[in-house]
Order: structure tokens, then C-alpha cells, then sequence
């Protein structure tokens, strides 16, 4: 079962266009956080979003946890090549003190130059 | 700077053999997690550790096994390797949850099973 839908799948978009992804869940989440992966490398922590509304900045990237704690949004403006990659959301969940993370499908996004 | 690694980058195994995929990390972490990552599922995990000696299973555990004897390593095992089991494997680590929230992620071990 995917606790996590993620959409896009797929982005493909010129540069200096704007684009969101979306990350939605039908539960709530202690916190919720997104990371990148680059080919041959593992996924890297972008941000952890943990107060419903939350609204966190990372240059040109724009995250927001909804209000209800289970769903979160990443907005790029004026996309750079260099942000192509993949993108995951992952739920929180804290299970014997340790923090169980429950992935999205992820979001392959290519920038064109 | 937190360093996971992964004892193999690409690995190609014959269906029914035992298979071994090995972990360690340099940051005196309590937690281990292995997941596998596939395609349109993203990630999904398998066991992970918050002590030496404990495991708890993941969200997908059949198949699979793990070892955690020292807290540095922790050991994913396939008795007997199925084609199902081609996968992108991936190792992470983390301090306990109320220290801090990231996981730190290896490289991955491309596994081919035939």
C-alpha cells in the first residue's frame, strides 16, 4: 500500500520555468521531508517540514507542509538544469525511537537548457 | 562529514543463492535502515535497526533477513535470491529520533538476480 501519492511522476520543462510537485497522503505524519537523488548516489535530505502551514525556503525552492499535516508541496521558480534529478517526499513516522520514513514514488524531473 | 558505504555498487546472483549486502557507517549512529528502491515505487523499507542486536521489520520483510553484531554494520541477507528481488538496495543511518531527523543515505548496490 502507497501511504504516500506523489505527482508528477515525470517533469520535463525548459529552463526557467516554474513547476511544482505535489505529495499527498491519507494519513498524518509527525513531520514530512524531501530529498533529491542523483544518479548513482543515494537520496540527500533537502528539508524536514514539521508544523501544519509550514512554509520553508531553499533558494529557489519553496516547501509547504499542508495544514493538516498530511500533504506537502515543492515549488522550483525558474528552474536550472542543475535541478534535474529526482525527487522524493517521505512521511514521518517515529517507531522504538527510531524514524521510520514512508517514501512517495518520487518525481524524475529533467530541466532542459 | 557522515559516511555510509556499501560493500558493492553492482552485484549479479543466480536465483537461489544465498546473497549478502553489507552496510557500515563511520558516525557512531544508533539506527540502521535498509530499503529497496524500484522504479514508480519509490522506496520501501525492508528492516531496520535501532540497536546492536535488535531489528524490527520494514514494510516488505519476506525474503529477507539482517544482522546488526556491531553498531557500525548492519547486514542485509537473501537466503535464496529470487528474479523478484532485482532491485536498487540502499542502506541509510540515523541518530535516534529525539536527536535529530535525518537519515544518511549509502550509495546503493544494484542487485541482478538471474
Amino acid at each position: 500500500t502507497q501511504l504516500l501519492e506523489q505527482s508528477p511522476q515525470f517533469l520535463s520543462i525548459q529552463e526557467g520555468e516554474n513547476l511544482t510537485v505535489y505529495c499527498n497522503s491519507s494519513s498524518v505524519f509527525s513531520s514530512l521531508q524531501w530529498y533529491r537523488q542523483e544518479p548513482g548516489e543515494g537520496p540527500v535530505l533537502l528539508v524536514t517540514v514539521v508544523t501544519g502551514g509550514e512554509v520553508k525556503k531553499l533558494k529557489r525552492l519553496t516547501f509547504q507542509f499542508g495544514d493538516a499535516r498530511k500533504d506537502s508541496s515543492l515549488h522550483i521558480t525558474a528552474a536550472q538544469p542543475g535541478d534535474t534529478g529526482l525527487y522524493l517526499c517521505a512521511g514521518v513516522k517515529i517507531i522504538q525511537g527510531a524514524q521510520k520514513l514512508v517514501f512517495g514514488q518520487g518525481t524524475r524531473l529533467t530541466i532542459n537548457p | 562529514d557522515v559516511k555510509v558505504t556499501q560493500s558493492s555498487r553492482y552485484l549479479v546472483k543466480r536465483t537461489g543463492e544465498k546473497v549478502f549486502l553489507e552496510c557500515v557507517q563511520d558516525m557512531d549512529h544508533e539506527n540502521m535502515f535498509w530499503y529497496r528502491q524500484d522504479p514508480g515505487l519509490g522506496l520501501r523499507l525492508i528492516y531496520f535497526s535501532y540497536d546492536v542486536k535488535m531489528k524490527e521489520k520494514g514494510d516488505i520483510p519476506e525474503g529477507y533477513s539482517v544482522s546488526r553484531e556491531k553498531k557500525e554494520r548492519f547486514s542485509l541477507i537473501l537466503e535464496s535470491a529470487s528474479t523478484n528481488q532485482t532491485s536498487m538496495y540502499l542502506c541509510a543511518s540515523s541518530l535516534p529520533a529525539r536527536w535529530a531527523d535525518t537519515q544518511y543515505f549509502g550509495p546503493g548496490t544494484r542487485l541482478t538476480v538471474l
